[in-house]
Parts: C-alpha cells; structure tokens; sequence
C-alpha cells in the first residue's frame, strides 16, 4: 500500500483556472516537500516543510502556495494556471528536515493545462 | 552556478554490470542519492552517501569522490527489469533541497 498519497492521479485543466493538489503522507514523517518534474527537464524542488512550517521555497511564482491543514498533508494550490504549469508534480516527505535522511516520493500527479 | 550531470542513454547486456556516472558542482554538499524512476512512475530510492569510497548494497553498489564531485551507480547481474532511469540528487544544504541531474535511462538487452 503506498504510504505517501497523491490525488488526483491525473487532472486537466484549463488556462487560467485554479487546482488543489492533495499530499497525504503515512510514514510519521515531519518534513514534507514538492517536487515538479516537467518533460525533459530534471526533477525541481519547489517548497519543504517541517511540522507545518515553511522552511525553504524555490518557487519564484506566488500563482504557487503549499496549505498544510494537518502534519501529515501538505496540498498546492496552483492558481492562473498556465500551459508551461504543465508537469508531474510529486510529493515527499522525510522523518526530519535536517537529517541526513534521501526524501521518499508519492506517485505524483500528472498536470496537464490546455 | 549548480549542476548534476548524467549522461542520457546507457546500455547493457543482461548478466553483465552497467555503471552509471555522475559528476556535481554545487555550493554545498551534505549527501548524494540514486533514485530509480520507471516511466510514469515515483522515483524510488536506492542509496544515499556522504562519504567517500564504496558502499556495497548488493545489486547496487555507490561510489563517491567528494574531491572530485563524482559519484556513480553500479548495477551487478544486470536484468531486463533493471531497465529503468536512475537520478542523481545532490543535497547542497541542511533541509531536503535535493538537485537533481536529468537521469540516465538504463537499457538492458538479451
């Protein structure tokens, strides 16, 4: 059973509109983050977490805003969206933010914007 | 500026070994990872070192020269299922920021 938990799968959207994407994770984990990974591009870190706090952000646009409602969820809302948003968006998460730990990664969800 | 660079495309024959390289220049350093990505799939972690030399996990090996910002992947009795991309991460600071390189895309023949 996967521990980290991405919704949708797949989402379609339109230019302009706005999307949830929800990361809940299983593992008692601490720390949290967003990954995008867009077609021949390498994977990008975008936000990190630690109980609930935002630690580090990558993230030039503010059209992108993390929501962590409980320990274990860190969702990303993505606002105005735009054709170049486009991307699997993958979610992590580790024990602790600073410890020399690799982060374990969701199934991701597969963002496509017309 | 930071980088990780792979190369894109390896092959190898069934049976034999396949090494994946790497090579890093970063601000900072605290650990390298391999992660294993299959097509639409999540990357899934293989190995993380931070220090040099080579650590031994069986079917993958990870070798890191911290000196000379290179690491490899080595993959031993190589099968068809090892087919798969591997990704290189570098974490430059405390927290989890991890950079990544582009992947290389492993393909094991017959």
């Amino acid at each position: 059973d996967p521990k980290i938990i991405q919704k949708p799968k797949y989402l379609v959207a339109v230019t302009g509109s706005e999307k949830i994407l929800i990361c809940e994770q299983y593992l008692g984990h601490n720390a949290m983050y967003w990954y995008r990974q867009s077609a021949k591009k390498p994977l990008e870190f975008m936000f990190s977490y630690s109980y609930q706090k935002l630690m580090d952000n990558q993230t030039a646009s503010s059209r992108f805003q993390p929501q962590s409602s409980k320990k274990n969820h860190l969702d990303l809302q993505i606002t105005a969206l735009k054709p170049d948003d486009s991307a699997t968006y993958f979610c992590a998460s580790s024990q602790e933010w600073d410890i020399n730990q690799a982060p374990l990664f969701g199934e991701g969800t597969r963002l496509s914007v017309l | 500026g930071q980088g990780v660079e792979q190369p894109a495309k390896l092959m190898s024959v069934e049976g034999t070994f396949a090494r994946v390289n790497c090579t890093y220049s970063t601000s900072g350093f605290n650990g390298l990872s391999w992660y294993q990505q299959r097509e639409g799939q999540a990357p899934v972690f293989l190995s993380y070192v931070v220090l040099d030399g080579l650590k031994d996990s069986g079917h993958f090996s990870t070798f890191l020269s911290r000196s000379n910002g290179y690491s490899y992947l080595l993959l031993t009795e190589l099968q068809i299922k090892d087919s798969a991309s591997y990704l290189c991460a570098v974490r430059t600071s405390s927290g989890q920021k991890l950079v990544f390189g582009q992947g290389t895309i492993l393909k094991v023949y017959l």
